[in-house]
């Protein structure tokens, strides 16, 4: 089974302060896929990044960052300089092998509602 | 390129009738998911297509709930005798291991808000 952790239920901060999410992951594939989106007031899931089992390095996108530890199961999530328009929820989800039984569905965790003031 | 699509946005019903939701998906791809997402939750899978072939049920997928898929385009999600419980967004998403731009990953739509009175 997999399982997708964030502790995290409310975070406020305080415009330009900066900000981790954290996201705790568990699955039995050794092959697997961690993602981030974000949704916003509208609804929608905003596709953040991906990122593959095998691959540790950690990336960096404008304000963005994600950690990815294998060694740890996270995978967190850092927002430099926050700004109010990134007050939205945060999922971390995960996607298990696309082959066997899983078919590429996502098991996404509860969600990081983030407020940003300004 | 167009989005995934879905409509109605938001529907209000009393309990115990019948719904029907419809999912559009990015027109190249073959690969077409349900979720739900209850209030202060993250999406949970209810089922999968691969084209036309329902493929994957989750155990949320009560028999009051059926989904098709004909003809591998569009998508319909039905809800027999709606009850309280069942209010809740329901996300589409769809995705193709062939598509040239972020093969596999899934891109939602806009989802639809269902209230059971």
């Amino acid at each position: 089974a997999q399982k997708v952790t964030q502790a995290q239920t409310e975070i406020s901060v305080v415009e330009k302060e900066d900000v981790t999410l954290d996201c705790v992951y568990e699955t039995r594939d050794t092959t697997y896929y961690l993602f981030w989106y974000k949704q916003p007031p509208s609804g929608e899931l905003v596709f953040l990044i991906r990122r593959n089992s095998f691959d540790e390095q950690n990336e960096i996108s404008g304000r963005y960052s994600w950690n990815f530890q294998k060694s740890t199961s996270s995978f967190n999530f850092t927002i430099t300089a926050s700004q109010v328009v990134d007050s939205a929820v945060y999922f971390c989800a995960l996607r298990g092998n696309a082959g066997g039984t899983s078919y590429g569905k996502l098991t996404f965790g509860q969600g990081t509602i983030l407020t940003v003031h300004p | 390129d167009t989005g995934v699509s879905q409509d109605p946005r938001h529907k209000i019903t009393k309990r115990g009738q019948n719904v029907t939701f419809r999912c559009d998906p990015i027109s190249e791809h073959n690969r077409l998911y349900w979720y739900r997402q209850t209030l202060g939750q993250g999406p949970e899978f209810l089922t999968y297509f691969q084209n036309e072939a329902q493929l994957e049920k989750s155990r949320l997928l009560s028999d009051r709930f059926s989904a098709e898929r004909p003809k591998g385009s569009f998508s319909t999600l039905e809800i027999q005798r709606t009850e309280q419980g069942d209010s809740a967004m329901y996300l589409c998403a769809s995705s193709s291991r062939l598509a040239t731009r972020r093969r596999h990953e899934q891109f939602f739509g806009p989802g639809t808000r269902l209230t059971v009175l």
